[in-house]
């Protein structure tokens, strides 16, 4: 079946801008996750949903990050006046319910803030 | 507290020959203990896990072992092959939201 897909794969913005990061789950999967992952580093947590609700949002970094997931599929996370400490990979994973099942990752998004 | 600690940072080994990458963990709370492997320019992809009242599991090459009282766990890679050339990540869930704090990565290197 399909996997996490995540769109766009790659965007560039200028220091700034406002930018939307889409995540489409895995059918099914009632738990999302983003988490960000800069160069040589390993992914850090961002926030998580369990449905349409976010649960833990204690990774975001401050208020330009939100997150939303209207109808418990797909998930956006938009940051506001992007600066270039945002540049980083952007992750986002499914899991079928949450604490205790596997986290399935998309490919990322790679976002670059000039 | 929080922190998951990974050594070493790289490691190159020989075709055939046995990797072993570590881990160390500080919070007794944490209670599901997975790897990753991550290939450029893909996401992470979970390669095996294991609980804390499991001392060891293997799958295929890849073998967990889980030190408990230490707070230490590590991956074991057999016969390593040049597939496996990628970076491996462990990582450890905490709370109610199963999020994932993950080390800091090891970058593997095979040598056919």
């Amino acid at each position: 079946g399909a996997g996490v897909s995540q769109t766009p794969s790659n965007k560039v913005t200028e220091k700034g801008k406002y930018v939307e990061l889409r995540c489409d789950p895995i059918s099914g999967h009632t738990a999302l996750y983003w988490y960000r992952q800069s160069l040589g580093q390993g992914p850090e947590f961002l926030i998580y949903f369990q449905g349409t609700g976010a649960a833990d949002d204690s990774g975001l970094p401050n208020d330009r990050f939100f997150a939303v997931r209207p109808e418990g599929s797909v998930s956006t996370l938009k940051i506001q006046r992007t600066e270039r400490g945002d540049s980083a990979v952007y992750l986002c994973a499914s899991s079928l319910a949450g604490r205790g099942y596997e986290q399935y990752f998309g490919p990322g998004t790679r976002l670059t803030v000039t | 507290q929080q922190q998951v600690k990974q050594s070493p940072q790289s490691l190159i080994v020989q075709k055939g020959g046995i990797s072993i990458i570590n881990c160390a963990y500080e919070n007794t709370a944490f209670d599901y203990f997975p790897w990753y492997q991550q290939f450029p320019g893909k996401g992470p992809a979970l390669l095996i896990a294991i609980r804390p009242d499991v001392s060891e599991k293997k799958e295929g090459r890849f073998t967990i072992s889980f030190n408990k009282s230490a707070k230490q766990f590590s991956l074991h890679i057999m016969d390593s092959q040049p597939g496996d050339s990628a970076t491996y990540f462990c990582a450890a869930t905490v709370g109610n939201t199963g999020k994932l704090i993950f080390g800091q990565g090891t970058t593997l290197q095979v040598k056919p």
